[in-house]
C-alpha cells in the first residue's frame, strides 16, 4: 500500500525559507514522478512543481521559478520541496503526491508565514 | 502551459439534483484528466481518473466523460456530503495545471 508521510507544520518569518519532506513507502521510489501542490486559505489547488527521481528531472510552475527547489533522495525514498523568499501569500497547506494513473497524496503540511 | 478553464465557478443545487461541471483544456490532453473533491481541512479526494474511470470507493453517482479538450464531471443525484469544491487536473504535460474550481453550494 502506497503511503506518503509528510513532515510537520512549519511557521516562518517573511523573507525566510522552508523545506518540507515527503517520505514514500510501499512504492518503488524511482518508478514514479512526484508533485507538490498547495492550497492557500480560501483558494484553489495550485501545482508548485514536480520531480522524476529516476532522471533527476524537475519541472516548476512559472510562478515559483527561482524560488522553489524540489529534490529527491533515493536512499531515503524521500522528496523535498524548498521554498525561499517567503511572503504571507505562501501561507498554505502543501501536499506531495505520487503521480501515476491514480495519484496518491500525502496528508499535507501547513506552512504559516508571518511578518 | 496548458490552461484548464473550469465552469461554473460556483453553483447552487438541492439534494437529489443532477449537477454537471465542465473543464476545457487549451490543447489536446487526450484523456489525461482527473477530478478531485476538496473539503475544508482535508486532503484532495480523487473521484475520477483517466477522464472517465471511477476511483475505488467513490459512489457511482459520480461520473466523468470527455477526451481531447472537453471534459465533464456529473453528479446524478446530489447528496448532503457532496456539497464541496471540485477541481479538474491535467497531467498530460508539465507544468501540471488545475482548473479554477467549482463550489457546489446548498440552494
Amino acid at each position: 500500500q502506497v503511503q506518503l508521510v509528510q513532515s510537520g507544520a512549519e511557521v516562518r518569518k517573511s523573507g525566510s525559507s522552508v523545506k518540507v519532506s515527503c517520505k514514500a513507502s510501499g512504492v518503488t521510489f524511482n518508478s514514479f514522478a512526484f508533485s507538490w501542490v498547495r492550497q492557500a486559505p480560501g483558494q484553489g489547488l495550485e501545482w508548485v512543481g514536480g520531480i522524476i527521481p529516476l532522471f533527476g528531472k524537475t519541472n516548476y510552475a512559472q510562478k515559483f521559478q527561482g524560488r522553489v527547489t524540489i529534490t529527491a533522495d533515493e536512499s531515503a525514498s524521500t522528496v523535498y520541496m524548498h521554498l525561499s523568499s517567503l511572503t504571507s501569500d505562501d501561507t498554505a497547506v502543501y501536499y506531495c503526491a505520487r503521480e501515476a494513473s491514480i495519484w496518491r497524496w500525502g496528508q499535507g503540511t501547513p506552512v504559516t508565514v508571518s511578518s | 502551459a496548458i490552461q484548464m478553464t473550469q465552469s461554473p465557478s460556483s453553483l447552487s443545487a438541492s439534494i437529489g439534483d443532477r449537477v454537471s461541471i465542465t473543464c476545457r483544456a487549451s490543447q489536446d490532453i487526450r484523456n489525461d484528466l482527473a477530478w478531485y473533491q476538496l473539503k475544508p481541512g482535508k486532503a484532495p479526494e480523487l473521484l475520477i481518473y483517466g477522464a472517465s474511470n471511477l476511483q475505488g470507493g467513490v459512489p457511482s453517482r459520480f461520473s466523468g466523460a470527455g477526451s481531447g479538450t472537453d471534459f465533464t464531471l456529473t453528479i446524478t443525484s446530489l447528496q448532503p456530503e457532496d456539497f464541496a469544491s471540485y477541481y479538474c487536473l491535467q497531467d498530460h504535460t508539465y507544468p501540471r495545471t488545475f482548473g479554477q474550481g467549482t463550489k457546489v453550494e446548498v440552494k
